[in-house]
C-alpha cells in the first residue's frame, strides 16, 4: 500500500458544483496533514492545514478521520479558477525523523 | 519580497555534464528541502536539511550532492547528468522539520539531451 494515496481524477465538474476529494494514508502515527494546490507548470502552494476537528476556509472545508486514516477536501460553489491539481500531504514519523510525503494529486477541472 | 527563490528557472544541458541549482529563502525557516517532480507529476522528496545539517536523504544517486552553506541556502549539484534526470526540481522551506507547512520555490526545469 502506498504511504499516501489519492484518486488521480480528473474530476470534471460544472461551475457552482460541490466536489470532494479523499486522501488515504498508511501510517497511523502520522501527525500533520495539509492540502496543497498546484497549477500547471507552477509550484505547489499551501491551500490549508487539516486539523483534527476539521476546519473551513471560505468555500473550502478540510476533514481528518484518524480512525479510517483519511483526509478530505470539500470545495463548494466551484469556480473556474479552482481548476488545478490538489495534493494531500502527510507528515509521519519515519526512522526517528519527521518525513513529509506528498500524494500524487487529484486533478480538478471546473467547466463553464 | 519574502520568498523561496531558485536559479536558474530553466536548464538545458547535455548528458554527462555537471550542473548546479541554487536555492535561497528569506523566510527565516530552519528546514529546507529538494524535491523532484517527474513527467508523471509525482513529487518526491530528495533531501532535507535542518539548520545546515542533512536529515533526509531519500535513495538519491550519489551524483546528486546537496550543499547548505547557511540555513538560508540549499544548493543542489548534479554530476554526470543522465536523461532520466530531466524533471522539475523544487526547493522548499518550512519553519520546523516536517511539522509545519512548506513553502516552495518556482522550480527549475531541467532538460537533459
Amino acid at each position: 500500500r502506498k504511504e499516501v494515496e489519492q484518486d488521480p481524477g480528473p474530476f470534471n465538474v460544472p461551475e457552482g458544483a460541490t466536489v470532494a476529494f479523499n486522501c488515504t494514508y498508511s501510517n497511523s502515527a502520522s501527525q500533520s496533514f495539509f492540502w496543497y494546490r498546484q497549477d500547471c507548470r507552477k509550484e505547489p502552494k499551501l491551500l490549508m492545514s487539516v486539523y483534527s476537528s476539521g476546519n473551513e476556509d471560505g468555500r473550502f472545508t478540510a476533514q481528518l478521520n484518524r480512525a479510517s486514516q483519511y483526509i478530505s477536501l470539500l470545495i463548494r460553489d466551484s469556480k473556474l479558477s479552482d481548476s488545478a491539481t490538489y495534493l494531500c500531504v502527510v507528515n509521519m514519523n519515519s526512522g526517528g525523523y519527521q518525513k513529509v510525503t506528498f500524494g500524487t494529486g487529484t486533478k480538478l477541472q471546473v467547466i463553464p | 519580497d519574502t520568498a523561496v527563490s531558485q536559479t536558474p528557472k530553466y536548464l538545458v544541458t547535455q548528458m554527462g555534464n555537471d550542473k548546479s541549482i541554487k536555492c535561497e529563502q528569506n523566510l527565516g525557516h530552519d528546514t529546507m528541502y529538494w524535491y523532484k517532480q517527474d513527467s508523471k507529476k509525482f513529487l518526491k522528496i530528495m533531501f532535507s536539511y535542518n539548520n545546515k545539517e542533512l536529515i533526509i536523504n531519500e535513495t538519491v544517486p550519489n551524483r546528486f550532492s546537496p550543499k547548505s552553506p547557511d540555513k538560508a541556502h540549499l544548493n543542489l549539484h548534479i554530476n554526470s547528468l543522465e536523461l532520466g534526470d530531466s524533471a522539475v526540481y523544487f526547493c522548499a522551506s518550512s519553519p520546523l522539520s516536517g511539522r509545519a507547512a512548506q513553502y516552495f520555490g518556482p522550480g527549475t526545469r531541467l532538460l537533459v539531451l
